[in-house]
Order: structure tokens, then sequence, then C-alpha cells
């Protein structure tokens, strides 16, 4: 069964510093999403992408993230200058029409120290 | 904006007993969504209902919409060990160029042998 993959699936970087997080969304998928888990709480949105730009964007998604689709298969997010609160598992998600259900990758944990 | 707040936030059941999480958002949703999330894993789509009152089943568990599609449950009936995990209800809202779901804020099922 195709699946999400997200890498790494764990990422330890100092404050300040510049992260990429990477996800492959299901191929014959069209719309993608990053959402964020900080542990013990609710999964929260923070961005939709499709037709290669951002649809929709969460008031947490500011200007330190960004989104890109590189290529064919890679859709990524940056994260530009980390803080301490961005400490939290991200979840790259994917759906094939924008009102199907949504496939969600295992997640990258990234601390911030 | 949109909330989605669901009870009670943890439920302990001893095995075989019945366990219902009730899912409540602030604004009218086109349909909504349910998703599983085991321990130390990601959110896996379950099932989504979109008419008014509407009422599907998987196995043991029961999903319900309410009539005026603000309020949903999930009903599992005689909980077994693999039930454990957090249950999320999630509303979408629909925009031009995608679905972006607001989690509810979850149920967590701890079943006891």
């Amino acid at each position: 069964e195709p699946e999400v993959t997200q890498t790494p699936s764990h990422q330890v970087t100092q404050m300040g510093q510049e992260v990429i997080l990477r996800c492959v969304p299901i191929s014959n998928h069209l719309y993608f999403y990053w959402y964020r888990q900080i542990l013990g709480q609710k999964v929260e949105f923070l961005v939709s992408f499709y037709n290669n730009e951002i649809s929709e964007k969460s008031e947490i998604f500011d200007d330190q993230f960004s989104v890109e689709r590189p290529d064919g298969s890679n859709f990524t997010l940056k994260i530009r200058s980390t803080k301490l609160e961005d400490s939290a598992m991200y979840f790259c998600a994917s759906s094939e029409l924008w009102y199907y259900e949504q496939y969600f990758g295992p997640g990258t944990r990234l601390t911030v120290t | 904006g949109q909330q989605v707040m669901q009870i009670p936030q943890y439920q302990h059941v001893q095995e075989g007993e019945d366990f219902t999480t009730y899912c409540n958002s602030s604004t009218t949703l086109s349909n909504i969504q349910w998703y599983k999330q085991r321990p130390g894993g990601h959110p896996v789509f379950l099932i989504q209902l979109v008419k008014s009152g509407e009422v599907k089943k998987q196995k043991r568990l029961t999903f319900q919409f309410g009539e005026a599609k603000k309020n949903s449950s999930l009903h599992i009936t005689a909980t077994q060990t693999t039930d454990v995990g957090t249950y999320f209800c999630a509303g979408p809202i629909i925009t031009g160029g995608g679905n972006k779901l607001t989690f509810g804020t979850g149920t967590q099922l701890k079943v006891e042998l």
C-alpha cells in the first residue's frame, strides 16, 4: 500500500539554525500539507500546498517557515531560524483530491536546543 | 476561528467495556473525519461522515454525525487492547486550494486487561 514517507525521523538542532524537513507524498496525490504536534497536544495545521503554491496557511506559519516542492516527488518544510518552541513532531500529509481523506507520514521529531 | 473540542480528554476502561468520545465544533461542518493515533505514531484516517444524521459502522466502531452537522461521536463496543490510542475528530475548512483540517483536542483511550 502506498504511504507517505518523511526524513529524517529525528532532527536535533541548535536554536537559530535552519532545518529542512523532507516528505515524499503518495505519488498520485495532488494536495500536500504540513502539520505539527507538540508533545501531548493536538495536531495543528500549518500549511496546505496545491499546484505548486501555498493554498492556505495558519497563523503559526509565519515568515520563518517556507515550503517547496523542488522536484516531482519531494515536499519540504524549511524553518529558517529555529526557536525552542519549534520543538515538536512535524507531520506531512497528502490527499488525492481536496475533499478526500489525508494520509499522514510517520513524522519528524524536531528538537531545538 | 473554528474550534473543535472533544470530551473526555482521557478515558481508562477495562477490556470489554464500551467507550464513547464526543466531538463539538463551533461552526457547522461540511463533513467530519475521524483519525486514530497510536502512542508514538501518526494519525491514521478512520472514516469520513458527510450527511446530517449519518451513522456509519466499522466492526465494533460506530460513528455518528449530528443533525446540525456541528457534533459527532465515536462509540467503541467491547474495547480491546488494540483500541489503545488517541482518537481525534477533524473538521475540514474547505478552501479554494485544499482541505485544511482543524483537529479536535483528542480523547486518549487506555484499555486495561
